[in-house]
């Protein structure tokens, strides 16, 4: 079956470190791939998406994404981050090309700490 | 301003007693779709709609209904709501140009005791 893993339940930096969250999916061909970041209480804000072409994609806030076939990952990083990046991330892959048929990780909660 | 938007924001009812919460887009898009989010879980698609009259089931449409009867609204319809129906739910929408970005809904809360 299908399915998207985002192995961190939780993540503590500090602020003003780097930050790595990690996205593994499971499927046959290139699938179109998302990464939303949700604040507490909020909806769910688009940070950059991949569909071909260039595999390090930038987004939103500083973010970007690198696409590795061969491992089948869209690994979300940040150089350096700031107390208002503390939110829950969400990776998400269509898997039907374009048709909307979208699977979304179980999400990773980042806590950054002054 | 562009916006998807769902009715009602908050909503307590019992079991059994039928709802509908309404979601609505004003950017003429083609594809709608409806999420449920519970800790733990991420989002997960009940059903999504590719255009007027064309809908399918998504990975968790056991216990939902929808319709898609005119292309700016996707109402999500629970016939018999269940405690474990409870959950935060989202509706989604994006056109068939641009890649693939989908337009979130603030999200209606549902409790159903």
């Amino acid at each position: 079956a299908q399915s998207v893993t985002q192995p961190d339940i939780h993540i503590t930096v500090s602020e003003g470190a780097s930050l790595e969250l990690r996205c593994n999916y499971s499927y046959g061909a290139t699938p179109y791939l998302f990464w939303y970041v949700q604040s507490p209480g909020q909806g769910l804000q688009l940070l950059l998406k991949y569909f071909s072409g260039d595999t390090l994609v930038q987004g939103i806030k500083g973010f970007e994404a690198e696409f590795k076939r061969s491992q089948s990952s869209f690994n979300l990083r940040k150089p350096s981050v700031h107390w208002s990046d503390a939110a829950e991330y969400f990776c998400a892959v269509d898997m039907s090309g374009g048709y909307q048929k979208v699977t979304f990780g179980t999400g990773t909660k980042l806590q950054v700490i002054p | 301003e562009a916006q998807v938007t769902q009715n009602p924001r908050y909503l307590i009812t019992v079991t059994g007693k039928k709802l509908t919460v309404t979601c609505s887009q004003n950017m003429n898009h083609e594809y709608m779709s409806w999420y449920r989010q519970d800790p733990g879980l991420g989002l997960r698609q009940i059903y999504y709609s590719m255009n007027v009259e064309v809908t399918d089931k998504g990975d968790v449409p056991e216990g939902y209904k929808v319709s898609r009867k005119e292309k700016r609204n996707f109402p999500l319809i629970l016939e018999s709501p269940s405690p474990n129906q409870t959950s935060l739910y989202f509706c989604a929408s994006r056109g068939l140009q641009g890649e693939g970005e989908q337009y979130f809904g603030p999200g209606t809360r549902l409790t159903v005791t």
